[in-house]
């Protein structure tokens, strides 16, 4: 069965990059688009952009341009999402989900950016 | 950038109720629309896809439709467990996005 197993919980200070990985299984990760998607507490779902992981293409959400990265490892089935000059309001789950209609996601990973 | 708009922005209802949320596009967007349901501190699920497309595994009271900018999730016979949020996203092209979201009580 698919499955997109995220890492863990993160704490960062103001200022700081955030790398979150998300590994692949049940299917062909090159097939499929992995999209990565916020939510602050309490707030709603935010598209953050696309990574092709066939080719490695990407494309970010106009908020986060000149501060995500989206890459990946073939090898290991693993796509990754880097959010670097954190801020408070960067405080959120990030969620990986396969494209195109999201019919799986990871379980999501806690970053929290505090001082 | 295309906008998604939903109504209402929350709504309560009974067990046995037919419930409808309704979402726009500022734009039209053919028939990718999709609508997920995020209950308290899950994952979201995806119910529909293709504007009208059930999801394998999602009862059917739920059903979705419409094209080019007007759509709208159905649940009838509202039940217990559909108490959640409901979202929906575009995704003819980037970005992707999602409604505001649809909070249902029961």
């Amino acid at each position: 069965q698919v499955q997109l197993v995220q890492s863990g919980a993160e704490v960062k200070k103001p200022g700081a990059s955030v790398k979150v990985s998300c590994k692949a299984s049940g299917y062909i990760f090159t097939s499929y688009d992995i999209n990565w998607v916020r939510q602050a507490t309490g707030q709603g779902l935010e598209w953050m952009g696309w990574m092709n992981p066939n080719n490695g293409d990407t494309g970010y959400a106009q908020k986060f341009q000149g501060r995500v990265t989206m890459t990946r490892d073939t090898s290991i089935n693993t796509a990754y999402i880097e959010l670097s000059s954190l801020r408070s309001e960067d405080t959120a789950v990030y969620y990986c989900a396969r494209a195109p209609q999201y019919g799986n996601w990871g379980q999501g990973t806690l970053v929290t950016v505090s001082s | 950038d295309i906008q998604m708009t939903q109504s209402p922005s929350s709504l309560s209802a009974s067990v046995g109720d037919r419930v409808t949320i309704t979402c726009r596009a500022s734009q039209g967007i053919r028939y990718y629309l999709a609508w997920y349901q995020q209950k308290q501190g899950k994952v979201p699920k995806l119910l529909i896809y293709g504007a009208s497309t059930l999801q394998s595994g999602v009862p059917s009271r739920f059903s979705g439709s419409g094209s080019g900018t007007d759509f709208t999730l159905t649940i009838s016979n509202l039940q217990p467990e559909d108490a959640a949020t409901y979202y929906c996203q575009r995704y003819d092209s980037v970005p992707r996005t999602f409604g505001q979201g649809t909070k249902v009580d029961i």
